[in-house]
């Protein structure tokens, strides 16, 4: 079975400072694709970044890079100099090339505070 | 592209009865799914559509829910004899089916059920 880990339930960080938050992930499958999305208060998921596992490179997008550590079966969001509005909550999802039919588990989010 | 669409944001109805929630996808996607996100979880599988075919349905779908995608486009999700533990947030995605892992699920700004 698929499983996504997020132990921080909550972060952190000052503003302008960079901030990790952490997942790790479980999965038999081959192929897979690991996702980060923010949840802001108002409850649209928006997409973040993305990581395939048979990617060379981390992913990087803007101030979002992905810390992809696939022998460790971690996928950690680097945030880089925090901004008032990056206070969200955050979630790790992945899926599967097997069976899954495309949906995307997640994990149980962190929520990021950033102070100014 | 108005992006995902869900209507009611918020609906508040007494146990027992009936609630109908509806998903306008992005017009070109042709692949449509349902989560339910209780609070401090992340989003769940309920649901998934490919067209107006409904392709597969999670454990966690009783038979109180039904869902249907007439004719590929707009999307409902009823559920029935409405419970208390039916409260969450229901979160509607769309994609493209590109048949690939990377391919992003936009998703909507969320149907807020409580039951009374």
């Amino acid at each position: 079975a698929q499983k996504i880990t997020q132990t921080q339930p909550g972060m952190f960080v000052q503003e302008k400072e960079a901030v990790t938050l952490d997942c790790t992930y479980d999965t038999s499958d081959p192929s897979y694709g690991l996702f980060w999305y923010k949840q802001p208060s108002s409850g649209e998921m928006i997409f973040l970044i993305y990581q395939g596992s048979y990617d060379q490179q981390n992913a990087t997008e803007g101030r979002y890079s992905l810390n992809f550590q696939k022998a460790r079966k971690s996928a950690n969001l680097v945030i880089s100099a925090s901004q008032l509005g990056d206070s969200a909550m955050y979630f790790c999802a992945m899926r599967g090339s097997i069976g899954s039919q495309g949906n995307l588990i997640f994990g149980k989010g962190t929520k990021l505070s950033v102070k100014p | 592209d108005t992006g995902v669409s869900q209507d009611p944001r918020h609906k508040i109805t007494k146990r027992g009865q009936n609630v109908t929630f509806r998903c306008d996808p992005i017009s070109e996607h042709n692949r449509l799914y349902w989560y339910r996100q209780t609070l401090g979880q992340g989003p769940e599988f309920l649901t998934y559509f490919q067209n107006e075919a409904q392709l597969e349905k999670s454990r966690l779908l009783s038979d109180r829910f039904s869902a249907e995608r007439p004719k590929g486009s707009f999307s409902t999700l009823e559920i029935q004899r409405t419970e208390q533990g039916d409260s969450a947030m229901y979160l509607c995605a769309s994609s493209l089916s590109s048949g690939e892992i990377s391919s992003e699920q936009y998703f909507g700004p969320g149907t807020r059920l409580t039951v009374t």
